[in-house]
C-alpha cells in the first residue's frame, strides 16, 4: 500500500508567478483534500475534490485552484502569487467524503520572494 | 466562524511524565473530532477519530476522551517517552461541510 506523496518538497517562486504543486493518492482512496500551513497555525482548509469534482471549498481566492485525475491524483494551482501565499501546502486522501481519517503528505514547502 | 483551541501551546515534560492536552471547540453542531500526531520532517499522521459523546480511544500509551456537550477533547499520553516528540494537533468536523477544522496544535518535548 503505497502512502500519499507530494511533489516538490520545496520551491521558490517570485511574487505574481504561477505554481502547481503534485499529489499522488494512497492507493484505494478516491477523496484528495488540500490545506494550507502557514508558520504557527494549523491547517487551513483550501478544497476538497472526489472523483474528479470540486467538493467543497474553503475561504480561498478563485486564484487557488485544483483538479483531479481518473487515478485520483491531484494538482494545486495557484495563479498570481502573493508573499502571504508562502506556506507549507498539505495534501490529504481519504477513501470517504466525509470524516473519516486523513493521510497525509510531507507537504511542500512553498516560499514566494 | 469555526474555531478550534488547543492548550497548552507547547509543553516540556522528562521522560516518564504523564501529560495531557485539551482540544475545545463549538459544542453545537458536531460531527467528529480528529487527533494527529505530527513528528518534525514527517507527515501528520492520525491517532483518533472519535464522534460520540463521551467516547474513549486508547492506541497504546496514548488515549483521546470527548465530551461534545460541553465542546472539549482531552489527549491523555501516559509515561511520555522520547519518540512521543511531535506537535499534537486536534480537527473538528462539522455535519455536510468537507473540511476539518484545526487547532494550532500542542508542541510537545520529552526530554530523555
Amino acid at each position: 500500500e503505497t502512502g500519499v506523496t507530494q511533489s516538490p518538497t520545496h520551491l521558490i517562486k517570485t511574487r505574481g508567478q504561477q505554481v502547481t504543486l503534485r499529489c499522488s493518492s494512497q492507493s484505494g482512496h478516491n477523496t484528495v483534500s488540500w490545506y494550507q500551513q502557514a508558520l504557527g497555525q494549523g491547517p487551513q482548509f483550501i478544497f476538497q475534490y472526489y472523483r474528479e469534482e470540486e467538493n467543497g471549498r474553503g475561504n480561498f481566492p478563485p486564484r487557488f485552484s485544483g483538479l483531479q485525475f481518473p487515478n485520483y491524483s491531484s494538482e494545486l494551482n495557484v495563479n498570481a502569487l502573493e508573499l502571504d501565499d508562502s506556506a507549507l501546502y498539505l495534501c490529504a486522501s481519504s477513501s470517504d467524503r466525509g470524516s473519516e481519517k486523513l493521510f497525509f503528505g510531507s507537504g511542500t514547502q512553498l516560499s514566494v520572494l | 466562524i469555526l474555531n478550534v483551541e488547543q492548550s497548552p501551546q507547547s509543553l516540556h515534560v522528562q521522560e516518564g511524565d504523564s501529560t495531557n492536552f485539551t482540544c475545545s471547540f463549538p459544542s453545537s453542531n458536531f460531527y467528529a473530532l480528529h487527533w494527529y500526531r505530527w513528528e518534525t520532517a514527517k507527515s501528520p499522521e492520525a491517532l483518533f477519530v472519535m464522534t460520540l459523546n463521551g467516547d474513549e480511544k486508547k492506541k497504546g500509551r496514548i488515549s483521546a476522551t470527548l465530551n461534545t456537550k460541553e465542546g472539549y477533547s482531552y489527549l491523555y499520553i501516559k509515561g511520555s517517552q522520547p519518540e512521543d516528540s511531535a506537535t499534537y494537533l486536534c480537527a473538528f468536523a462539522v455535519p455536510g461541510r468537507r473540511a476539518l477544522t484545526f487547532g494550532s496544535g500542542t508542541r510537545l518535548q520529552v526530554q530523555p
